[in-house]
Formats: structure tokens, C-alpha cells, sequence
């Protein structure tokens, strides 16, 4: 069974750009959350979708948008990039959903630098 | 107060020793706690999962919850060099939002 897919991999923008991330979850998994990583913060929750539908939502500007196909890959955007964007963005999927109790599986991630 | 708090350590412990791991989370009506394994360069990897109060043991890992207390823990018996990672401590709480502690970095010296 193939893993969670996140593309691209690595991604080097400057200030003021915006990007978008790419993430495939594992088959039959309808829910995809996404988190950002940094050595100062951890892993700070970005969003939830089930369904094509936003579920949940962290404490994050409106720059940092996402979307939900139909067949469950999920996008994430981030518009006016700052340098503070600079970090791992990790995406998950689950079955139903994390606030299900449910275990998350976990992509390799997108290094995002911001010059 | 965060939501999740870990010491950041880092931990040492020699191989073959406990390695104890410790997770207190404000939410009270929190659910679900997760520990999730993250070896530098690498995405985070689940390794147990408890929901009740109590033991959970999978193999040399076992999961300690206490609800009154708010607290869960890790313990891995015969610590060995491969454990060495960052670990995770992930709360679901009643807003049905995972949240992750900072992490705690285990090195197992030889």
C-alpha cells in the first residue's frame, strides 16, 4: 500500500511569492491534515480536511489556504511569502480524521526556505 | 501554559537502560495521546496510541496514562542507539484538534 505523497520535496522561494504544496494520501484515507515544523515550534497544526471540507483550522494568517479534491489529495497555499514561512510542511491522513482519536501517517514532507 | 508540554531534553541514557519519556496536557477532556517517533531528516512515525487510563504495552515500548493527573508517558526498556530520535507527545482534546508537544530528543550512548 503506497504511503502518504507530498510533492515536491524540497522548494526555494523569495519574499513575496506564493506556493503551493502538493499531498496524496494514502488510498481509502479521507481526511488530510497539515502541519508546519520548525526547531522553534514543533508541529503547529495548519488545517483539517474531510471530505472536500475544511473541518478544522489552526492559529495561522489567511496566507495559508487549502483545498480538497475529490479523489482526497489535498493542496495547501501560502500567498505573500515571509521569511518566517521558512519551514518542513508535513501533511497527514488518516481514515476519518485526527479528532477521531484516529493514528495519522505522515508524509516526508516539503523543506520550504523563503530568501 | 501550552496545551502539550515535553521537556525539550535532550535525554541521555546508556544502552540497554528505561528510557522515560513524559507528556503533561492542559485539556481535561482530552481523549486520544499519541507518541509519535522522529528521526532527524525524517517525517514523525506513530509508535503507541492509548486511550485509557493505564498501561499499554507493544513490545519494549509501554504507554502510561493518567487523567487525573493529565499526564502520559513513554517508557522503552533496553534502550539501544536506534532509539535515539525525537519523540512526540500528540493530545486529541475536545475542540477534536490533535496537538503536538515540542518533542523530546532521546540519545542512547553506547
Amino acid at each position: 500500500k503506497a504511503g502518504v505523497t507530498q510533492t515536491p520535496r524540497y522548494l526555494i522561494k523569495t519574499r513575496g511569492q506564493q506556493v503551493t504544496l502538493s499531498c496524496s494520501p494514502i488510498s481509502g484515507h479521507r481526511s488530510v491534515s497539515w502541519y508546519q515544523q520548525t526547531p522553534g515550534q514543533g508541529l503547529q497544526f495548519l488545517f483539517e480536511y474531510f471530505s472536500e471540507t475544511q473541518r478544522n483550522k489552526g492559529n495561522f494568517p489567511g496566507r495559508f489556504s487549502g483545498r480538497q479534491f475529490s479523489n482526497s489529495r489535498s493542496e495547501m497555499n501560502v500567498s505573500t511569502l515571509e521569511l518566517g514561512d521558512s519551514a518542513l510542511y508535513l501533511c497527514a491522513s488518516s481514515i476519518t480524521g485526527s479528532g477521531m482519536g484516529e493514528k495519522l501517517f505522515f508524509g516526508s514532507g516539503t523543506q520550504l526556505s523563503v530568501l | 501554559q501550552k496545551e502539550v508540554e515535553q521537556n525539550s531534553g535532550p535525554l541521555s541514557v546508556p544502552e540497554g537502560a528505561i528510557a522515560s519519556l513524559n507528556c503533561t496536557y492542559s485539556d481535561r477532556g482530552s481523549q486520544s495521546f499519541f507518541w509519535y517517533r522522529q528521526y532527524s531528516g525524517k517525517s514523525p512515525e506513530l509508535i503507541m496510541f492509548i486511550y485509557s487510563n493505564g498501561d499499554k504495552e507493544d513490545g519494549r515500548f509501554t504507554a502510561q496514562l493518567n487523567k487525573a493527573s493529565q499526564y502520559v508517558s513513554l517508557l522503552i526498556r533496553d534502550s539501544q542507539p536506534s532509539d535515539s530520535a525525537t519523540y512526540l507527545c500528540a493530545v486529541t482534546g475536545t475542540a477534536s484538534k490533535l496537538t503536538f508537544g515540542t518533542g523530546t530528543r532521546l540519545q542512547v550512548t553506547l
